[in-house]
């Protein structure tokens, strides 16, 4: 059950985009098209962004976008916001018929400057 | 409108055990698989527990195998996490979260705090 791998920081102005990747292995990400983003702002519970590698739950900005290739998933923010300034995790369904499990990326710290 | 609210958390002994509730409400729960999550101070987000629809499977992160225990009643909308010998490291905010394949709906988290 290792964690997926997301770079700790990224950081873009306001109006530009940004991609933040997540990468595992061919026993999750690469197996499975159940890739989930979430957002947490600080002291917040996590929000759903995006899930199933590139689906937008009703409510998201279509600014939020995901996709995958391979053992990596990405999320891309494009018209960066001052409101998107939070931390994002990834999350991957890892498991087997006889062992389900999920497991998350340790986190992306996005920085609008 | 969908909800999910935690209770049951505090500070604890090393070796104690807590039960964690989460009350839903919004929606059909019986319909939906559960998890829990939780994350450590200043720490990312860690997948513990799922449960299905119906209670009849149930599955653990290896860090709480054998110690923590995930159950429901549907009767009361009312997911649980038992916890037996607590340690330092399940110090940490524990969400629920709702649907078996996305987590879309998560609960404010409940603190845990397993200290001397």
């Amino acid at each position: 059950q290792s964690a997926l791998t997301q770079p700790a920081s990224v950081s873009g102005s306001p109006g530009q985009s940004i991609t933040i990747s997540c990468t595992g292995t061919s026993s999750d990400v690469g197996s499975y098209n159940l890739v989930s983003w979430y957002q947490q702002h600080p002291g917040k519970a996590p929000k759903l962004m995006i899930y199933e590698v590139s689906k937008r739950p009703s409510g998201v900005s279509n600014r939020f976008s995901g996709s995958k290739s391979g053992n990596t998933a990405s999320l891309t923010i494009s018209g960066l916001q001052a409101e998107d300034e939070a931390d994002y995790y990834c999350c991957s369904y890892a498991g087997s018929s006889t062992f389900p499990h999920w497991v998350f990326g340790g986190g992306t710290k996005l920085t609008v400057l | 409108q969908v909800q999910l609210v935690e209770s049951g958390g505090g500070v604890v002994q090393p070796g104690r055990s807590l039960r964690l509730s989460c009350a839903a409400s919004g929606f059909t729960f019986s319909s939906y698989g559960m998890h829990w999550v939780r994350q450590a101070p200043g720490k990312g987000l860690e997948w513990v527990a799922v449960i299905s629809y119906d209670g009849s499977n149930k599955y653990y992160a290896d860090s709480v195998k054998g110690r923590f225990t995930i159950s429901r009643d549907n009767s009361k909308n009312t997911l649980y996490l038992q916890m037996n010998s607590l340690r330092a490291e399940d110090t940490a905010v524990y969400y629920c979260a709702k649907d078996w394949a996305i987590m879309d709906v998560w609960g404010k988290g409940t603190t845990v705090t397993v200290s001397s």
